[in-house]
């Protein structure tokens, strides 16, 4: 799988929209982006995960570059409760396994 | 709540002792995973267990093993327990080894290590 790159921490202010970059310029064509969060200790929680276009659910919107070597992870009105270590993963299919590789993740702090 | 559940929460032990971590999934998933989160190491994934037989296997140490149930259930035994085993532990489940299918995590055991 490829490697991802992602500043360890960032602040938003709540309510203003945080982004969070990643970088995976070595990712290849079967690889899928996913994000996952982890609030404190807690186990982490699935975002969501895209191919190629962008996709939006009720958490988060992901956008992907059009060379797909990079994304941001878009909170658009971030809370208290957003206050976590955000992981972006880069995952292709195998038939052998499908772990997750974490890296370090971006810890986001939202201030009131 | 993500539907996949652990027992137990806490669990402290001594140094040589051996226990046992449960991992109820997701109904309906077939996968289940296991991670071992520690202070220097981060999040680093152990193994796979697919419909009852072994699929991936990570860092995972020959002190530990783990199985899956025909029920789905799955446990993770930890045996000549040391101090460097202290972690939180983390079970997770997904509907398939499939391409796309993400994963749900359980809220984890604490083990303390004494």
């Amino acid at each position: 799988d490829a490697k991802t790159t992602q500043p360890p921490s960032m602040d938003c202010a709540e309510g203003r929209a945080a982004n969070l970059p990643c970088n995976h310029s070595t990712i290849s064509g079967n690889e899928y982006v996913y994000w996952y969060r982890q609030i404190h200790s807690q186990g982490p929680q699935y975002i969501i995960h895209g191919l190629k276009n962008n996709e939006t659910n009720e958490m988060a919107s992901l956008i992907i570059t059009e060379d797909r070597k990079s994304s941001t992870l878009i909170l658009p009105h971030a809370t208290l409760r957003d206050t976590a270590v955000y992981y972006c993963i880069v995952r292709a299919y195998k038939a052998a396994g499908n772990k997750l590789t974490f890296g370090g993740g971006t810890r986001v702090l939202v201030k009131p | 709540d993500s539907g996949v559940t652990q027992t137990p929460k806490h669990l402290i032990t001594a140094t040589g002792q051996r226990v046992t971590l449960r991992c109820s999934p997701r109904s309906g998933d077939l996968s289940v995973y296991w991670y071992q989160q520690s202070l220097d190491q981060g999040l680093q994934f152990l193994i796979q267990y697919y419909n009852g037989e072994e699929r991936a296997k990570g860092n995972i140490l020959e002190r530990f093993s783990a199985q899956q149930f025909p029920d789905l259930h799955s446990e993770l035994n930890l045996s000549s327990l040391e101090l460097g085993d202290s972690a939180l532990y983390f079970c997770a489940s997904s509907p398939s080894t499939g391409d796309a299918y993400e994963q749900y995590f359980g809220p984890g055991t604490r083990l303390t290590v004494t």
